[in-house]
C-alpha cells in the first residue's frame, strides 16, 4: 500500500517569508497528487493538483507544487507567504485508476506577522 | 467547487447510544463517498469507500457493525456510529467524488466533531 510522508509536524515563518513544505510518497506506479490545505474550523480545500504534463503546477494563493518523479516527492512551495496562510497543509496521493486518496500526515504552518 | 455539505457539525452523545452522520453533496452527484477519520494532530484516516447502491468497503481494522455505511442515493451518504463509546470520539470526515476511478478532485465536508460522554 502506499504511503505518504510529510517531514516537517510544525512550521513557523514570518511574513513574506519563502515556503517549502516536504511531501514524499511510496509507490512506483503512476499516481495522482494532491495539496490540500485546512483553515482553522473550515473544511479541507484542494490548493492544486497533478495528473500529468508539466511537473510544475500552480495552484490557488500563489502555491505552486513540483512534482518529481526520481526523487517521489511533490513539495509545496510558496515565494512569500502572508499570515492567513496560517493553517495545516495536507499532502495527498492516489493511485491512477484507483478510487482511495491517502494522505500525509500534516503540517502545521504558523506565520508569524 | 463543488459543495459537500456534512450534519452535524457537533455531536454531543452518551455512551451506548448511536450517532448518525450525513454527508450531502449539494449541486452534484457523488458516484463514490468516503469517510475518514482524524484524530487531533494526526492525518485522515480512510475507515471506508462507499458507492451508491451498494456495500460500502472497510478498511482494515475499521469495524463494519459499529460504523454502518448507507448510500442510499447519489447525494447521500450516512455513517452511524453504534453503541459509541469514548474512545469513538474524534472528526469525522467524508468526502465526495464525481467519475468513478477516474475521479479529478475530492470534494470535503467541513467535518463532524463527536465526543461521546
Amino acid at each position: 500500500a502506499q504511503s505518504v510522508s510529510q517531514h516537517n509536524h510544525h512550521v513557523i515563518l514570518s511574513e513574506a517569508a519563502s515556503l517549502e513544505l516536504g511531501c514524499n510518497y511510496s509507490y512506483g506506479g503512476t499516481v495522482n497528487l494532491f495539496w490540500y490545505v485546512q483553515y482553522p474550523g473550515q473544511h479541507l480545500q484542494l490548493l492544486l493538483k497533478y495528473f500529468s504534463g508539466d511537473p510544475l503546477v500552480k495552484g490557488i494563493k500563489g502555491f505552486e507544487a513540483e512534482f518529481i518523479k526520481s526523487k517521489f516527492s511533490f513539495n509545496l512551495r510558496k515565494p512569500s507567504v502572508q499570515w492567513s496562510d496560517t493553517a495545516e497543509y495536507f499532502c495527498a496521493v492516489n493511485i491512477f485508476g484507483n478510487e482511495k486518496l491517502t494522505f500525509g500526515t500534516g503540517t502545521r504552518l504558523t506565520i508569524i506577522p | 467547487g463543488a459543495v459537500v455539505s456534512q450534519h452535524p457539525s457537533r455531536v454531543i452523545c452518551k455512551s451506548g447510544t448511536s450517532v448518525k452522520i450525513e454527508c450531502r453533496s449539494l449541486d452534484f452527484q457523488a458516484t463514490t463517498m468516503f469517510w475518514y477519520r482524524q484524530f487531533p494532530k494526526q492525518s485522515l484516516m480512510l475507515m471506508a469507500t462507499s458507492n451508491e447502491g451498494s456495500k460500502a468497503t472497510y478498511e482494515q481494522g475499521v469495524e463494519k457493525d459499529k460504523f454502518l455505511i448507507n448510500h442510499a442515493s447519489l447525494t447521500l451518504s450516512t455513517l452511524t456510529v453504534t453503541s459509541a463509546h469514548p474512545e469513538d470520539s474524534s472528526f469525522y470526515i467524508c468526502s465526495a467524488t464525481t467519475g468513478g476511478r477516474s475521479w479529478t478532485e475530492a470534494f470535503f465536508g467541513q467535518g463532524t466533531r463527536l465526543t461521546v460522554v
